[in-house]
């Protein structure tokens, strides 16, 4: 399809495991931003690329989070000994430039750490 | 980040027109104010953008006050698929101070509609 695409849809990790999460933005956009929602809460900045640059890291939560654009395409989200608190939904969205344009969610990637 | 307050849940029958709140008394020059909608189980969509003057589009209308301390999201005719949570986000598009231009999210207002 045209939109975001994030894979897999759904994850189950047990306490501890790594998890690479991955987001395909709309081909094209130079904007790259990853998103964390937990339940009931609204969607809180992660971190933002534009193209492979990652300009913008405020938003992870902790050093076991980490996030790549290497050829400024495909961004790879990973956490490292995941914990509980981990267990969320992980949006990622795109946008063709860097001011104003609109911004593009994926259906974001269910992670549920047990 | 300059913060808006929004109702935490809304209400409406179906075809009627729903009025969705927004302040943000803390608004700045340069933010624009944008709507963004998440129906269940989806990530966010854009609704609808403005800075001074009223806006239509085909999903909505944005009535903007006139001292920009508050607006205000219409939909004409409410649809069953029109329930979600709906976000109201201020945001500087200048880029000052290298800011990325990121969404900030609130809490929204959840939009419940009766058939």
């Amino acid at each position: 399809g045209a939109g975001v695409s994030q894979s897999p849809r759904y994850k189950v990790a047990k306490r501890g495991q790594d998890v690479a999460l991955r987001c395909d933005p709309i081909s094209g956009h130079v904007s790259l931003f990853w998103y964390q929602q937990a339940l009931g809460q609204g969607p809180e900045f992660l971190t933002y690329f534009q193209n492979e640059a990652q300009l913008d890291k405020s938003g992870l939560p902790s050093d076991r989070f980490f996030a790549e654009r290497p050829e400024g395409s495909v961004s790879t989200l990973k956490i490292q000994r995941t914990q509980q608190e981990d267990s969320a939904v992980y949006l990622c969205a795109s946008s063709l430039g860097t001011g104003g344009n609109t911004i593009y969610f994926g259906e974001g990637s269910w992670l549920t750490v047990v | 980040d300059a913060k808006t307050t929004q109702p935490n849940s809304m209400e409406s029958n179906e075809e009627e027109p729903v009025h969705l709140p927004c302040n943000h008394s803390t608004i700045s020059g340069t933010d624009y104010i944008h709507w963004y909608r998440q129906l269940p189980s989806q990530g966010p969509e854009y609704v609808i953008h403005g800075l001074t003057s009223n806006v239509n589009n085909r999903m909505a209308s944005l009535a903007i006050a006139e001292d920009r301390k508050s607006s205000t999201l219409i939909l004409h005719r409410a649809t069953l698929r029109d329930a979600a949570v709906y976000y109201c986000i201020l945001r500087d598009v200048w880029g000052y101070g290298g800011a990325t231009n990121k969404l900030i999210f609130g809490t929204g207002t959840l939009l419940a509609v009766q058939p």
